[in-house]
């Protein structure tokens, strides 16, 4: 079974321009979760998506969005970017959604730089 | 607001040493607690999971972590680590208030000397 993937692995853009990030979760997972990962802040959580919808959003400004398809896949947007947006974008697929037991399997990550 | 705290922010010890990785939470209800790895240039895995039931959990690769309730913690043990256990740590809990997302610890990064 292959594992979460995602697209771009690497990524460098300009502030104020915008970029889109694509996570393909493992087959048959409807759940998909994005995490930013900065040295300085560690592992925080952006938004889940379960079947097309949005379920849970953490603490991030409106700037970052997301949204799921029909097969799962996810993809995720920052607009005008920032300095401070440089960092590891973590995708993670699971089973189900809202759940104690669910065990989510993470992507390789993108890595987003932004001069 | 829910936390996670790891004491130990890097961490440098010798092959065939003993390992212990400190987590503490703060939540005071029922909690479900993880440890995953990040291998350098790999993906984040799970080690080990506590949902409910005996204390003390066992993971892969000889991992093992003992939920202490009354103290809110949730350390990670290995009893001899080997130079293939360097690697980035973190702890992580769910809570139904986190609507069950993950909330993480700031990790910590081990060496092992060969």
């Amino acid at each position: 079974k292959a594992g979460v993937t995602q697209t771009p692995r690497y990524l460098i853009k300009t502030r104020g321009q915008q970029v889109t990030l694509s996570c393909s979760p493992i087959s048959g997972h409807r759940s998909v979760s994005w995490y930013q990962q900065t040295p300085g802040q560690g592992l925080q959580f952006l938004f889940e998506y379960f079947s097309e919808t949005q379920r849970n959003k953490g603490n991030f400004p409106g700037r970052f969005s997301g949204r799921q398809f029909s097969n799962s896949r996810s993809e995720m947007n920052v607009s005008t970017l920032e300095l401070g947006d440089s960092a590891l974008y973590l995708c993670a697929s699971s089973l189900r959604s809202g759940l104690a037991d669910n065990e989510q399997f993470f992507g390789p990550g993108t890595r987003l730089t932004v001069l | 607001a829910q936390s996670v705290s790891q004491h130990n922010h890097h961490v440098i010890l010798s092959e065939a040493a003993s390992l212990e990785l400190g987590c503490n939470y703060s939540y005071g209800g029922t909690v479900n607690l993880f440890w995953y790895v990040q291998y350098p240039g790999q993906h984040l895995q799970l080690l080990l999971k506590y949902f409910s039931g005996d204390p003390l959990v066992k993971g892969i690769k000889g991992f093992e972590a003992e939920f202490i309730k009354s103290k809110f913690s949730f350390n990670l043990r290995k009893p001899s680590v080997q130079w293939s256990d360097t690697a980035e740590y973190f702890c992580a809990v769910k809570t139904r208030d986190s609507n069950y997302q993950l909330i993480w610890g700031a990790g910590t990064k081990l060496i092992i000397k060969p």
